[in-house]
């Protein structure tokens, strides 16, 4: 069945980093792509999403592109800071079952 | 701003007791979502409704757990009897038709089952 897997975490950086947290996907159709972000004590919000190969999605500074041929949704992010800690996940849509499927999800820890 | 409620925020109980959980989606939206979160597993899909039907409830436990949707308005997650490992953070979300599958995430219950 689809799938979504994201890299461990936690990440650590230091205010100012470069972000990538990997996220790689296996779909038997054409899934829309999508990256959502939960701050402690609260509920998952999205962050952005891609709906086509090719398409890049963004907010916040943050930036993800569809990648099918490697099957990759990647987030990224130039410069980080601190309030950008959070637990971030990866997610595709399920057509057939009409569905989000999510990843295990990534913390990012960012430090001043 | 439309947003996804939930109630109670948070839940402290003794095992065996009921827990009933309840959820206002946001008003227009025909998709009900509802999650479980805990360290151990992570976010798992228990239950979704489309247009108040139940379109799959194979990830609750059925014995102790139901789902329902009295109305549109209105989602509820019931737990009972409730169990110290149900202890969790349950979220409800809520999608629009013509949205892309996105779902709009309430703050969700955390519960505690002593």
């Amino acid at each position: 069945g689809d799938s979504v897997t994201q890299m461990e975490g936690p990440v650590t950086l230091s205010e100012e980093a470069f972000l990538t947290i990997n996220c790689t996907y296996t779909a038997t159709g054409y899934p829309s792509l999508f990256w959502y972000v939960q701050y402690p004590g609260e509920g998952l919000q999205l962050l952005l999403k891609a709906t086509k190969a090719d398409d890049k999605g963004s907010n916040k500074g943050f930036e993800a592109t569809y990648r099918k041929e490697t099957t990759s949704f990647h987030l990224e992010k130039g410069s980080v800071q601190v309030s950008d800690s959070a637990v971030y996940f990866c997610a595709l849509s399920d057509y057939v079952a009409d569905k989000l499927i999510f990843g295990t999800g990534t913390r990012l820890q960012v430090f001043p | 701003d439309a947003r996804v409620t939930q109630t109670p925020r948070h839940k402290v109980t003794e095992m065996g007791q009921e827990v009933t959980m309840r959820c206002q989606p946001i008003l227009g939206h025909n998709t009900v979502f509802w999650y479980r979160q805990t360290m151990m597993q992570g976010l798992e899909l228990l239950a979704y409704f489309r247009n108040r039907a139940p379109l799959d409830d194979s990830g609750m436990p059925k014995d102790r757990f139901s789902a329902e949707m009295p109305d549109a308005t209105l989602a509820t997650l019931k737990i009972q009897p409730s169990e110290p490992r149900d202890s969790a953070v349950y979220f409800c979300a809520s999608g629009a038709p013509g949205t892309g599958e996105t779902q709009y995430f309430g703050p969700g219950t955390r519960l505690l089952v002593l």
